[in-house]
């Protein structure tokens, strides 16, 4: 059974179209997140949602937009996509931010490439 | 700015050699501390998490912290080429917010 599962895997689209990533998790954590990996790997926090509701909100422009129907699932909404947005887009879950030792647990990544 | 600073490598250490990986953070106050493997096109995994001054071991890893250098190693022993991959250096801080450094780079030469 995946642990946390994100779709799709792969996403080729142009400028300017508007794309959805969705990300589940079933490991009954509280809190889940969004990391963007660019070209040289480095791995760089988004969102991230404790129980549906937005704790952080890092300096992404506001076409992403993050949606947390309920605890299990956060799904990733962009806007206007720009060639500056290809990277890979990692979703991740840990049992709760307030215990302060957050192991996060990764998806496989969406591969977003903007042509 | 809090940051997590790695040296990119690549590190080549020969298969069976201890390989060393170091990883420096600036924000004081941060609480925990972690060790991610990331083979290529792979998500990352995480391998070692240490809270305390000291060591922390965990088969042929050890994780090793000291707060007063703000400084976070991670040693291999009995490197094996299945080791190759990128390690990214995790710190919480203040903020309650996982911050990663760049990685490094480990390649096992066999």
């Amino acid at each position: 059974d995946t642990a946390v599962s994100q779709t799709p895997k792969y996403l080729v689209t142009q400028m300017g179209n508007d794309k959805s990533i969705k990300c589940e998790q079933n490991l009954g954590h509280d809190t889940m997140y969004w990391y963007k990996q660019d070209s040289k790997k480095f791995l760089k926090i988004m969102f991230s949602y404790n129980n549906k509701e937005l704790i952080i909100n890092e300096t992404v422009p506001n076409r992403f937009s993050p949606k947390s129907p309920d605890k299990a699932h956060l799904n990733l909404h962009i806007n206007s996509l720009e060639l500056g947005d290809s990277a890979v887009y990692f979703c991740a879950s840990s049992q709760d931010f307030r215990q302060g030792a957050e192991k996060l647990f990764f998806g496989s990544g969406t591969q977003l490439s903007v042509l | 700015q809090k940051e997590v600073e790695q040296n990119s490598g690549p590190l080549s250490v020969p298969e069976g050699a201890i390989a060393s990986l170091n990883c420096t953070y600036s924000d004081r106050g941060s609480q925990s501390f972690f060790w991610y493997r990331q083979y290529s096109g792979k998500s990352p995994e995480l391998i070692m998490f240490i809270y305390s001054n000291g060591d922390k071991e965990d088969g042929r890893f050890t994780a090793q912290l000291n707060k007063a250098s703000q400084y976070v190693s991670l040693l291999i022993r009995d490197s094996q080429p299945s080791d190759s991959a990128t390690y990214l250096c995790a710190v919480l801080n203040r903020d309650d917010k996982i911050i990663f450094g760049k990685g490094t780079r480990l390649h096992i030469l066999p």
